[in-house]
């Protein structure tokens, strides 16, 4: 398996632009986090679905974000409008929910909002 | 919000030496767990240890968790230039929800 894949890797745009980050997870996975991460703030989940619902998006900052899980193979998170204060490493991670309760984190998206 | 605080937030040893990191969290846990992230990267899982287990071993990783202190630590033994990283704690509440991460240790292993 190829892990959870993550795309794109970097993203620069200006402010004000639509940003939208995908993320594939481990095939078989029935949940799917995302997080953020930053230097002052450090790593906060902002959304987790399970078997492609939303359960908790309590860590979403504000109605700019909106995430979708339309399958269970596909995960998109998408900001609009963005702002120089988005700017962060975005995280994708699945988990199995049978078994162990050990998470797999995507690469990461680099976002730089200018 | 953070339920993990990581200590030290910043440790740095020479190569062959032990390095503990602590991590104390705030609500009733179902499992802690520990992981690494190496610069650049995605976080990568070291360990689990449940809320009725002491203590558990991974090769080099030793980890032991004091729910009625509500902390655990993460020893590594013998450390290696390759262990330089930072490390995170993360709890699963008893509502089974998703992870909570602290905000971690940054471990730099010199030679």
């Amino acid at each position: 398996d190829a892990g959870v894949i993550q795309s794109p890797r970097h993203e620069v745009t200006e402010m004000g632009q639509e940003v939208t980050l995908r993320c594939k997870p481990i095939s078989g996975h029935n949940s799917l986090f995302w997080y953020r991460q930053t230097m002052m703030r450090g790593l906060e989940l902002l959304i987790y679905f399970n078997n492609n619902v939303p359960i908790d998006d309590s860590g979403m900052p504000e109605d700019r974000f909106s995430a979708k899980m339309p399958n269970a193979s596909f995960s998109t998170l998408k900001i609009q409008p963005s702002e120089p204060r988005d700017s962060a490493v975005y995280f994708c991670a699945s988990r199995s929910n049978s078994g162990y309760n050990e998470q797999f984190f995507g690469p990461g998206t680099r976002l730089t909002v200018l | 919000s953070q339920q993990g605080e990581e200590d030290p937030q910043a440790l740095s040893i020479q190569e062959g030496e032990n390095a503990t990191m602590n991590c104390s969290y705030k609500t009733s846990i179902n499992n802690l767990q520990w992981y690494r992230q190496n610069s650049g990267r995605g976080l990568v899982h070291l360990i689990l240890i449940r809320s009725n287990e002491r203590e558990k071993h991974s090769g080099r990783l030793r980890v032991t968790l004091d729910t009625s202190k509500k902390s655990s630590s993460l020893l590594i033994t013998a450390s290696r230039a390759a262990d330089t990283a930072s490390y995170f704690c993360a709890t699963e509440s008893q509502a089974g929800t998703a992870l909570i991460f602290g905000k971690g240790t940054t471990l730099s292993v010199s030679s």
